[in-house]
């Protein structure tokens, strides 16, 4: 357990579909990361939250929507989502960009 | 171009033998995280470098900022060794922003 921990661990869901994934940690840092790492691809930075507030969307779909209601949890709502969605979802919060701790990630599955 | 480039992208190693991952990385970049993946998806990272040396276990992480390189040394290797290794580099762009850039991962084996 890294101290940063997501649930689900892995999701199925159809397109038509609406899920979130949840994010929590309780390490006292103040920046949350949404990472989506594709097959065969680096990860990708998709969203960043510093002290709550979303101070990065990197050109995400709108069917992708986070939202961060305190500094220990941060969500994914999804919905709509296309089969190239399929992913794994990674969670990592920091303290002032140092210090990354990841989660175990969320096995998106999109039929 | 990636920012951040590792090498190998794929590799087979006998228990035992000592192995080294690299990284060479732009300019901007102002510290190095390694960070290891097994399979199931969750990342642990190893290390985070900006000079010198870190040595955990039978874990070295080295890097030459004049260079631009980095280095993960994993000495008397063991099948548990196997996984993913991620080189990350830190960059900064402007102000208090700062982002990591993944490198795309070696992919190792270590077999009995």
């Amino acid at each position: 357990e890294t101290g940063v921990t997501q649930t689900p661990r892995h999701l199925v869901m159809g397109m038509t579909n609406k899920k979130s994934l949840k994010c929590e940690q309780h390490l006292g840092h103040n920046a949350m990361y949404w990472y989506k790492q594709s097959a065969k691809k680096p990860l990708e930075l998709m969203f960043v939250y510093n002290f709550k507030e979303q101070t990065e969307n990197n050109s995400v779909p709108s069917r992708f929507s986070p939202e961060c209601p305190n500094s220990s949890h941060l969500f994914l709502h999804l919905h709509t989502l296309q089969p190239e969605d399929s992913a794994l979802y990674l969670c990592a919060s920091s303290q002032d960009s140092y210090g990354y701790t990841f989660g175990s990630g969320t096995r998106l599955t999109v039929v | 171009k990636n920012e951040v480039e590792q090498s190998p992208q794929n590799l087979t190693a006998q228990e035992g033998e000592f192995i080294t991952i690299n990284c060479s990385y732009s300019v901007g970049i102002s510290a190095l995280h390694w960070l290891q993946q097994h399979p199931g998806g969750g990342i642990v990272s190893l290390f985070m470098l900006s000079s010198g040396k870190k040595k955990h276990g039978r874990l070295i992480a080295t890097i030459n900022i004049q260079e631009k390189h980095s280095s993960l040394h994993i000495t008397a290797s063991h099948p548990r060794d196997s996984a993913v290794y991620i080189c990350a580099g830190l960059m900064n762009y402007g102000g208090a922003t700062n982002k990591l850039i993944f490198g795309t991962g070696t992919l190792l084996a270590v077999q009995p």
